[in-house]
């Protein structure tokens, strides 16, 4: 899962092993929450996000779960194959007047051929 | 596809300079953001826009300030660079809304 601090959480799985990567998140009152993906030496790009009220979304090879009684959302990424390899973030829109993204710390997920 | 640019991939500057750095879009978005990113942190937001000449305060504005004068151009300045200011930056724009942010490449800013 993620945390914050200097060191990256880092999942490693073998190619065509499942993976899931947790996140914890803290805004009760957040519509909706998405996940990016970030390859070394780029930007972050958008995967898939999920509106506060499904408990599941489904896109190409990736699902997001939300639990909102334990502020928890995880992305499951089927077959996972060596271009998956990234550092990958949860973020949750906030409203302070202006909607915004916070985003976790991230982890980082190894994919070994 | 969308494309955002960061006018540069690598910057050393010296402490007390004023550094600028340019984002620039070209699908017309009208949402733009500059993110700090530093190990173990995250995405931090710096300060975002949402229209030409509008700016918002994000969650570390202090040292920063931003210029939006046309609709793709959205430019982070730092009056006077300090060492703690060393950083990678990513710009970001959207088209409606903020949950599919097209990123740049990013900026990696060292002040020495």
């Amino acid at each position: 899962g993620e945390s914050v601090g200097l060191h990256l959480p880092t999942l490693s799985v073998q190619e065509g092993d499942n993976s899931i990567i947790n996140c914890a998140y803290s805004n009760s009152a957040s519509d909706y929450f998405i996940w990016y993906k970030q390859e070394s030496g780029k930007g972050p790009q958008f995967i898939i996000d999920i509106r506060s009220n499904m408990d599941k979304r489904q896109g190409q090879r990736v699902t997001v779960l939300l639990n909102k009684t334990v502020k928890h959302l995880s992305l499951q990424i089927a077959a996972t194959q060596p271009g998956d390899s990234a550092v990958y973030f949860c973020a949750e829109n906030i409203d302070t007047g202006f909607q915004k993204l916070v985003f976790g710390t991230g982890t980082r997920l190894l994919v070994s051929p | 596809d969308v494309k955002v640019t960061q006018s540069s991939r690598y910057l050393v500057k010296r402490t007390g300079e004023k550094v600028f750095l340019e984002c620039v879009q070209d699908m017309d978005h009208e949402n733009m953001f500059w993110y700090r990113q530093d190990p173990g942190l995250g995405l931090r937001l710096i300060y975002f826009s949402y229209d030409v000449k509008m700016k918002e305060k994000g969650d570390i504005p202090e040292g920063y300030s931003v210029s939006r004068e046309k609709k793709e151009r959205f430019s982070l300045i730092l009056e006077s660079a300090s060492t703690n200011q060393t950083s990678m930056y990513l710009c970001a724009s959207s088209r409606t809304g903020i949950r599919e942010q097209y990123f740049g490449p990013g900026t990696r800013l060292t002040v020495t």
